[in-house]
This record gives structure tokens, C-alpha cells and sequence, in this order.
């Protein structure tokens, strides 16, 4: 089955500064790739997702690539924000069925003013 | 519209207790699920409803059972608790089987001692 692993684990970074997280998949086979975002004690927010037939999506500050050839995506913040402090989920699955969605473990981003 | 609602929002039981999380979407969707959480973890499907009238398993469905009561409702059944189901759990739905969980509850926090 699908594993998806997650790096780093916990993200320190300045106000302003670029934030990027990684996650690799190893089922070659999934093919749409969400991210959530999660702030302590809330529900999961789907933020941005993608697709494999697209290498990068941007939706304002967020982005996020996809290297089909490493199983590997990112996703990126520009100019961070306090607000942004929150734990980021990534995940994949086929696009057959996202019940078998699997996700990584999570980054914890901590943004300081 | 209160999108899904789940209860009790907190719970702490005895092992060997049995209780029932209740879920409800009052957006028409199709599809449900339900999610634990632990700590250092992604979500984990533990069964889901593609539709009313049908549920399947998901990741870790050991030790629970669920219930498509109707389009609206889909309810998740701990029938003899264990320490290892200590968790944070979230329901969630979607329009279809097709998208990716988008709509999560506020979670119910469940202890078990």
C-alpha cells in the first residue's frame, strides 16, 4: 500500500521568510496529492491540492510541485505570517477512491513575529 | 448551515465501555467518514460511506464498527473500548467519492482509561 513520509517534523522560520515542506509517496500509482492545514485543536482545512498531470499550483502565498519522476512534492509559503503557525498535512492517493487518501505524520510550523 | 456536526465533542470512558459517536451533514453529500487522530499522526480512515446504504473499511477498522443510519448521519460504534483507541476523531464528507475530504467536524476528544 501507499506510505507517505514527511519532513521536517517542526519548521522554525522568521515572519516573512519562506517556509517549504516534504513529502514523498511510494505508490507509484497515486496521482492527486492534498494538503491540509491544521491549528492546535481544530479540524483539518484542505488548503491546496494537485494533480500528476500538473507540476506546480499556486494559489497566492502557497504553492505546490510535484516531481512524479522521485515521488516527491513540496509545498511552499512565501512570506510567512504568524497565522501561518499551524501543522501541515500532505497526503496522496489514486484518484480512483480518496477514501484510500493516506497521509504523512505532519510539520509543525511555528512562524515568529 | 452548520456543515458537520459531531458529538460529544468530549467523552472519557471506563475499558469495557461501550458508546457511540455521533456525525451529521446537512449538505447533501454523499459520502462520509470517519478519522482518528494521534498524536504525532496523520489522519487515519478508519471505515467510510461512499453512500447512503453503504459503508466498507478503511485503515484501522479494528475495533469499531459504523452505521449509515441515513444521507445525513453516519455514526461510529466503540463496542468494547481499549486504551489504544484514546484519540481525537473526525468525521468528514464529501459530495462524492470523488473529491478529497474537504468538510471535516470540530472532532470528538475520546479518553479511555
Amino acid at each position: 500500500g501507499e506510505n507517505v513520509e514527511q519532513h521536517p517534523s517542526t519548521l522554525s522560520v522568521q515572519e516573512g521568510d519562506s517556509a517549504v515542506i516534504k513529502c514523498t509517496y511510494s505508490d507509484s500509482a497515486s496521482n492527486y496529492f492534498p494538503w491540509y492545514k491544521q491549528e492546535l485543536g481544530k479540524r483539518p482545512q484542505l488548503i491546496i491540492d494537485i494533480r500528476s498531470n500538473v507540476g506546480e499550483k499556486k494559489d497566492q502565498r502557497i504553492a505546490v510541485t510535484l516531481n512524479k519522476t522521485a515521488k516527491h512534492f513540496s509545498l511552499h509559503i512565501t512570506e510567512t505570517q504568524p497565522e501561518d503557525s499551524a501543522v501541515y498535512f500532505c497526503a496522496a492517493s489514486r484518484n480512483t477512491g480518496f477514501q484510500k487518501l493516506v497521509f504523512g505524520t505532519g510539520t509543525r510550523l511555528l512562524v515568529s513575529p | 448551515n452548520a456543515g458537520v456536526t459531531q458529538t460529544p465533542k468530549f467523552q472519557v470512558l471506563k475499558t469495557g465501555q461501550s458508546m457511540t459517536l455521533q456525525c451529521a451533514q446537512d449538505m447533501n453529500h454523499n459520502s462520509m467518514y470517519w478519522y482518528r487522530q494521534d498524536p504525532g499522526m496523520g489522519l487515519r480512515l478508519i471505515y467510510y460511506s461512499a453512500s447512503e446504504g453503504t459503508t466498507d473499511k478503511g485503515e484501522v477498522p479494528n475495533g469499531y464498527n459504523v452505521s449509515r443510519l441515513n444521507k445525513r448521519e453516519f455514526s461510529l460504534r466503540l463496542e468494547s473500548a481499549a486504551p489504544s483507541q484514546t484519540s481525537v476523531y473526525f468525521c468528514a464528507s464529501t459530495r462524492d467519492r470523488g473529491e478529497a475530504p474537504q468538510h471535516f467536524g470540530d472532532g470528538t476528544r475520546l479518553s479511555i482509561l
